[in-house]
């Protein structure tokens, strides 16, 4: 069965840094781009971040540019989201969510979020 | 990058079909067949439910169909069921090599 668990989640204070991890198993990991798409409270879904199956490609949605970065750990099946600078606006869930294999834009499993809080 | 453009509410009633639409540009919706549909249910995860503009994930009721015309993509439920009631969120990939969502939509089965 194919799962991702995000952890890492929390209460920062505005300007501070938090670390998310998705941890992946039930698939072989190291096949698939995985992303970070986050949605705010009573939002719609915002794609965040996505990493290729090597880690040689990396996009970013054009706010956190230079302030969050994706990684990826294939020998432990996780992916991360080192998140720095925050803000108010990045408050809400955050999810890891695995591309298709033929449409990597497209996200067949999701986990069940990590919650982030920017607030002073 | 702005979110793609959906209708805030349609409403059906059941048994009739209902369609969805979601508006970009030529440097996203127009200009790839990478056009994916999400269902969400309240406090659920989204679901996929369209990808690649027309296919199915294995699954997901022959009900959901996709289509593209220019640069608008729609999501069409035919036989509209009570369990459709969701919010629907259009996405698409971008010129940019970035992932843009919908506004999304509210259906409502009457």
């Amino acid at each position: 069965e194919v799962q991702l668990v995000e952890s890492g989640g929390g209460l920062v204070q505005p300007g501070g840094s938090l670390r998310l991890s998705c941890a992946a198993s039930g698939f072989t990991f190291s096949d698939y781009w995985i992303n970070w798409v986050r949605q705010a409270p009573g939002k719609g879904p915002e794609w965040v971040a996505n990493i290729k199956q090597d880690g040689s490609e990396k996009y970013y949605v054009e706010s956190v540019k230079g302030r969050f970065t994706i990684s990826r750990d294939n020998a432990k099946d996780s992916l991360y989201l080192q998140m720095n600078s925050l803000r108010a606006e990045d408050t809400a869930e955050y999810y890891c969510a695995r591309g298709l294999t033929t449409d990597y834009a497209s996200f067949d499993y999701w986990g069940q979020g990590t919650l982030v809080t920017v607030s002073a | 990058q702005s979110a793609l453009t959906q209708p805030a509410s349609v409403s059906g009633s059941p048994g009739q079909s209902i369609t969805i639409s979601c508006t970009g540009t030529s440097s996203d919706v127009g200009g790839y067949n990478y056009v994916s549909w999400y269902q969400q249910h309240p406090g659920k995860v989204p679901k996929l439910m369209i990808y690649e503009v027309s296919n199915r994930p294995s699954g997901v009721s022959n009900r959901f169909s996709g289509s593209k015309s220019g640069n608008t993509a729609s999501l069409t439920i035919s036989g509209l069921q009570s369990e459709d009631e969701a919010d629907y969120y259009c996405s698409s990939y971008t010129r940019r090599s970035t992932l843009v969502f919908g506004t999304g939509t509210k259906v409502t089965v009457l």
